[in-house]
């Protein structure tokens, strides 16, 4: 599976947009990205997953880049409830158990 | 709602102690997961089972053994503890056809 690279940490003014940026430059062809959050004491929660077009569901937007070696994970409207981990994961379609988890990025909403 | 359930939110035992860790879930799904999650290292997979009595080892397996005798439960079980096992254990599970895991709110352990 494709590693990813996120930073380790960034802030968001509440009620602004929280833009998550991951980089998976060995991406291949039959892998999506899938990404995560994990609340303070809580297991991790799924919020969306894409291949090549960009996704959009209630929780957030999915870009994903043409030639698919990044993506951003946008929050439309931040608030403090979105402060966690969140964690970019790249996975092979017929490795279909396996995720691996990185040490994703803490965002802070702050008020 | 999928509801992934964990026996216990914290515990604590000795080393050398045998360890039982429970996963239930109640949504019929085929594929439960045991993880580990420390500082830094990110979450790392330890065994999943793709069905009753199945079972295969993840990337740390080393340690620990897993069961899974009905399709909702699926145990981790530390034959004899050791303080480097101190960790946050997750457990999730997944229904087949379907893209994401369903996770328990954790077991944090801690081995003296």
């Amino acid at each position: 599976d494709a590693k990813t690279t996120q930073p380790p940490s960034m802030d968001c003014a509440e009620g602004r947009a929280a833009n998550l940026p991951c980089n998976h430059s060995t991406i291949s062809g039959n892998e999506y990205v899938y990404w995560y959050r994990q609340i303070h004491s809580q297991g991790p929660q799924y919020i969306i997953h894409g291949l090549k077009n960009n996704e959009t569901n209630e929780m957030a937007s999915l870009i994903i880049t043409e030639d698919r070696k990044s993506s951003t994970l946008i929050l439309p409207h931040a608030t403090l409830r979105d402060t966690a981990v969140y964690y970019c994961i790249v996975r092979v379609e017929y490795n279909f158990n396996k995720f691996y988890f990185g040490s994703g990025t803490k965002l802070n909403v702050k008020p | 709602d999928v509801k992934v359930t964990q026996s216990s939110r914290y515990l604590v035992k000795r080393t050398g102690e045998k360890v039982f860790l429970e996963c239930v879930q109640d949504m019929d799904h085929e594929n439960m997961f045991w993880y580990r999650q420390d500082p830094g290292l990110g979450l790392r997979l330890i065994y999943f089972s793709y069905d009753v009595k199945m079972k295969e080892k993840g990337d740390i397996p080393e340690g620990y053994s897993v069961s899974r005798e009905k399709k909702e439960r699926f145990s981790l079980i530390l034959e004899s503890a050791s303080t480097n096992q101190t960790s946050m254990y997750l457990c999730a599970s997944r229904g087949q056809g379907i893209y994401e895991q369903y996770f328990g709110p954790g077991t944090r352990l801690t081995v003296t």
